[in-house]
């Protein structure tokens, strides 16, 4: 069974612009998270999918951060403009159900804002 | 909202030791999972444990729900258990919270 797949695994940008990362859960996975890591810390959510709707995105900063998850199946965050506080990396992982069970994560992007 | 904090926040381990590494968390949980962040950033996942306690080889994992804690044992430790280990609790199936995560390094 494949795993959790993200991509780009790295990426540069400088502050204002903006960067897209890109996530496919395992297949059948009916819910998906987008987690921040700051280095030294814990994985922070930003938002959780269950299918296409959105069930929880009280820590996503919206006046720059979006995201979406078309047909229930991959999904893409986006950051628009960048700021240096943005430099982390960007974790996706899936569940099967409904939230709450075990949550299987990807490689992770690495963002640098400069 | 739930806080989850673990401890100690580093330890250092010669190898074939044992440790136990411990998560307390504010309010009831749903579910409780333990993680393992390798040095190259992949978590993974070990145990889902919201109460009881579950084996697996070396580790195991006990979580008491009433008293809102959960301990991780790691058994004649090995360099490749070190990284970094997280536990993570939600209230609902939802709104997962990770806290600040345990550093081990175990010494050859």
């Amino acid at each position: 069974e494949a795993g959790v797949a993200q991509s780009p695994r790295y990426k540069i940008i400088e502050k204002r612009q903006s960067v897209a990362f890109w996530c496919n859960p395992i297949s059948g996975h009916a819910t998906l998270y987008w987690y921040q890591q700051i280095l030294g810390q814990g994985p922070k959510l930003l938002i959780q999918f269950q299918n296409n709707g959105v069930v929880d995105d009280s820590q996503l900063p919206k006046d720059r951060f979006s995201a979406e998850r078309l047909k229930g199946v991959d999904s893409t965050l986006k950051i628009q403009p960048a700021k240096l506080e943005d430099s982390a990396v960007y974790l996706c992982a899936s569940s099967w159900g409904s939230g709450g069970e075990t949550q299987y994560f990807g490689p992770g992007t690495r963002l640098l804002v400069l | 909202g739930i806080q989850v904090e673990q401890s100690p926040p580093d330890l250092i381990l010669q190898e074939g030791a044992n440790s136990t590494l411990r998560c307390n968390f504010s309010d009831s949980v749903n579910n409780l999972q333990w993680f393992h962040q390798n040095p190259w950033g992949q978590l993974i996942n070990l145990f889902y444990i919201p109460s009881g306690t579950k084996q697996n080889g070396r580790l195991s994992s006990t979580t008491v729900a009433t008293e809102r804690y959960s301990l991780l044992y790691i058994s004649s430790s090995q360099t490749t258990d070190s990284g970094v280990y997280f536990c993570a609790a939600d209230t609902g199936g939802f709104k997962t919270i990770f806290g600040a995560g345990t550093r081990l390094f175990v010494k050859a």
